[in-house]
């Protein structure tokens, strides 16, 4: 597609529920990342796949967070059993190589 | 890791005015980028710069990477340039994998 698609835009869910949030990359992209910003703070890396090698999970928080990517392309980040402390903006971006990254527009996550 | 510290974290400009905004790294670096933050949240890609000097319209850059610092002008700013500016780098070796800083936080008045 022309940018990073990412769904949903906001996402209200109570403590304890898991949730899935989608990134579809732009086509083309090798790479793809996943962020997440707290209010007013800044981006925290949580997991970076790069073609069909094994993804980077250095910045995973807890084993509740996991993410896959199909066929190289659309990925989903699931968090189980969420927390209040998870709620956030989830950002992910994909680039070509490590060149320029394009984000998404994010998922504002609530958890209740 | 990598430590990255953006200079200053806040800045209040008057439209028309010139602005130096400056990213610090303590590591050698093979990646490094510039983004824009909009008051909506979504972040643009300003400049894929690991080293050397880019302009583009009212903005560049300028990367000297042996001295581990960048920086980014503004220059006869709009109000339109308001949000935050995050300088994100990655580190020679993990260059693939950003680290951001904490942004400089930037309004542009009337």
């Amino acid at each position: 597609g022309a940018g990073v698609s990412q769904s949903p835009s906001n996402k209200v869910t109570e403590k304890g529920k898991d949730v899935e949030l989608r990134c579809d990359p732009i086509s083309g992209h090798t790479a793809l990342y996943w962020y997440r910003q707290s209010l007013g703070q800044g981006l925290e890396f949580l997991i970076y796949f790069q073609g069909n090698s094994a993804p980077d999970k250095s910045g995973l928080p807890s084993d509740r967070f996991s993410a896959e990517r199909t066929g190289g392309s659309v990925s989903t980040l699931t968090i189980q059993r969420t927390q209040q402390e998870d709620s956030a903006v989830y950002l992910c971006a994909s680039s070509f190589s490590r060149l320029g990254y394009t984000f998404g527009s994010g998922t504002r996550l609530t958890v209740v | 890791g990598i430590q990255v510290e953006q200079s200053p974290p806040d800045l209040i400009l008057q439209e028309g005015a010139n602005s130096t905004l400056r990213c610090n790294f303590s590591d050698s670096v093979n990646n490094l980028q510039w983004f824009h933050q909009n008051p909506w949240g979504q972040l643009i890609n300003l400049f894929y710069i690991p080293s050397g000097t880019k302009q583009n319209g009212r903005l560049s850059a300028t990367t000297v990477a042996t001295e581990r610092y960048s920086l980014l002008y503004i220059s006869s700013s709009q109000t339109t340039d308001s949000g935050v500016y995050f300088c994100a780098v990655g580190p020679t070796g993990t260059a693939s994998k950003l680290t951001f800083g904490t942004g400089t936080r930037l309004q542009v008045t009337l």
